[in-house]
């Protein structure tokens, strides 16, 4: 597609539900980010993706969440058992290779846990 | 960690007026990039600066680097209310190519 297209834009969900969030990235592009930005503060790494490399995890802020990215494209962050403090925008980003390339931001997943 | 770390944290100017925002950052880096996001939303690539340049323009925006002092700055010239936006330095952090955000500058730029 022409660029990093998320959905849903918007979610509003229980306490205790499980979400899932995704991620269409550039055609083309290799490594795939999700960060997330609580209200007026900075990005905070969650997890990327590289080509068929491992994925580095070490943003995941609990076991409650996970990623996947299928067949190199799409990508799924998912949210289980929800809890208020997990209400951000979900942000994801592509590039194309690694080595100081330019990533592109999708327009967010904003989630509100009530 | 190697994140970037911008001040100030908030800078209001009239337009017309030059905004400068700078972003330190701990160890050694190749590259370092400026992003830009609108209402909190997705961010847009602004410039990106190479460890062995120390300048760098784009119309109205100069970016330098000073590897020495670790640290960076974002010069926009002539502001316009449109610059009105949070701006991000971003870095790679140690070895990988995961890149590292800071908390960011409000810039508001009053008509």
């Amino acid at each position: 597609g022409a660029g990093v297209s998320q959905s849903p834009s918007n979610k509003v969900t229980e306490k205790g539900k499980d979400v899932e969030l995704r991620c269409d990235p550039i055609s083309g592009h290799t490594a795939l980010y999700w960060y997330r930005q609580s209200l007026g503060q900075g990005l905070e790494f969650l997890i990327y993706f590289q080509g068929n490399s491992a994925p580095d995890k070490s943003g995941l802020p609990s076991d409650r969440f996970s990623a996947e990215r299928t067949g190199g494209s799409v990508s799924t962050l998912t949210i289980q058992r929800t809890q208020q403090e997990d209400s951000a925008v979900y942000l994801c980003a592509s590039s194309l290779m690694t080595g100081g390339n330019t990533i592109y931001f999708g327009e967010g997943s904003w989630l509100t846990v009530v | 960690s190697q994140q970037g770390e911008e001040d100030p944290q908030a800078l209001s100017i009239q337009e017309g007026e030059n905004a400068t925002m700078n972003c330190s950052y701990k160890t050694s880096i190749n590259n370092l990039q400026w992003y830009r996001q609108n209402s909190g939303r997705g961010l847009v690539h602004l410039i990106l600066i190479r460890s062995n340049e120390r300048e760098k323009h784009s119309g109205r925006l100069r970016v330098t680097l000073d590897t020495s002092k670790k640290s960076s700055s974002l010069l926009i010239t002539a502001s316009r209310a449109a610059d009105t936006a949070s701006y991000f330095c971003a870095v790679p952090q140690g070895g990988s190519e995961k890149l590292v955000f800071g908390k960011g500058t409000k810039l508001t730029v009053n008509p």
